[in-house]
């Protein structure tokens, strides 16, 4: 069974830009979860879909929003990109939005210039 | 809210010797807890976890972790470390999902560096 997929692996942006994240899941997996990891802030959850519905939200402000498509695939946007966007992002998914089982992508790498 | 301490950053063992990580935690009700290990380069990968029943819970690679609810602990223990465990380890917390909703929404701690030495 394939693991998540996370595109792209690595990007570049410069201050300002926008960016469009894509996460596939597990296949059956319809839950899908986003995390943020700095080495400033550590992992900090950003927010989760299940079934094409935003189920929880961290503590990010506006310009980041995700969303999920009818096949458990999800997005994430950064809008107005900052330096201290730069991180790794990471999707996980799991069978549903409430088991704790999550399974991790590798992650995108994003550097904000 | 819920929190996490795992008070080592960095913790150097030899190869064959034991292991044992540090986590606490804060959280008004029953918890759940977790320990994942990220590899460098590489996503988060799930050891175990402990969402109620037998406070001794076995996962993945040998490793095992004990609740305390009184030490509000949750340390990872393994008896006999292989070069390959290094990485960083990573205690989370989650919800009382069932009664608050809290889904997947995990608190993670700040990680410990475990480095084997041969």
């Amino acid at each position: 069974k394939a693991g998540v997929t996370q595109t792209p692996r690595y990007l570049i942006k410069t201050r300002g830009q926008q960016v469009t994240l894509s996460c596939s899941p597990i296949s059956g997996h319809r839950s899908v979860s986003w995390y943020q990891q700095t080495p400033g802030q550590g992992l900090q959850f950003l927010f989760e879909y299940f079934s094409e519905t935003q189920r929880n939200k961290g503590n990010f402000p506006g310009r980041f929003s995700g969303r999920q498509f009818s096949n458990s695939r999800s997005e994430m946007n950064v809008s107005t990109l900052e330096l201290g966007d730069s991180a790794l992002y990471l999707c996980a998914s799991s069978t549903g939005p409430n088991t704790g089982e999550l399974f991790f992508g590798e992650g995108s790498r994003l550097t904000v210039l | 809210a819920q929190s996490v301490t795992q008070p080592d950053i960095h913790i150097t063992v030899s190869e064959g010797a034991s292991l044992e990580l540090r986590c606490n935690y804060s959280y008004g009700a029953t918890p759940y807890l977790f320990w994942y290990v990220q590899s460098p380069g590489q996503g988060l990968q799930l050891l175990l976890k402990y969402f109620s029943g037998d406070t001794l819970v076995q996962g993945i690679k040998g490793f095992e972790a004990e609740f305390k609810r009184s030490q509000s602990s949750f340390n990872l223990r393994k008896p006999s470390v292989h070069w390959s465990d290094a990485a960083e380890y990573f205690c989370a917390v989650g919800a009382g999902v069932i009664l608050t909703g809290g889904g997947n929404k995990l608190t993670f701690g700040t990680g410990t560096q475990l480095k084997v030495e041969l």
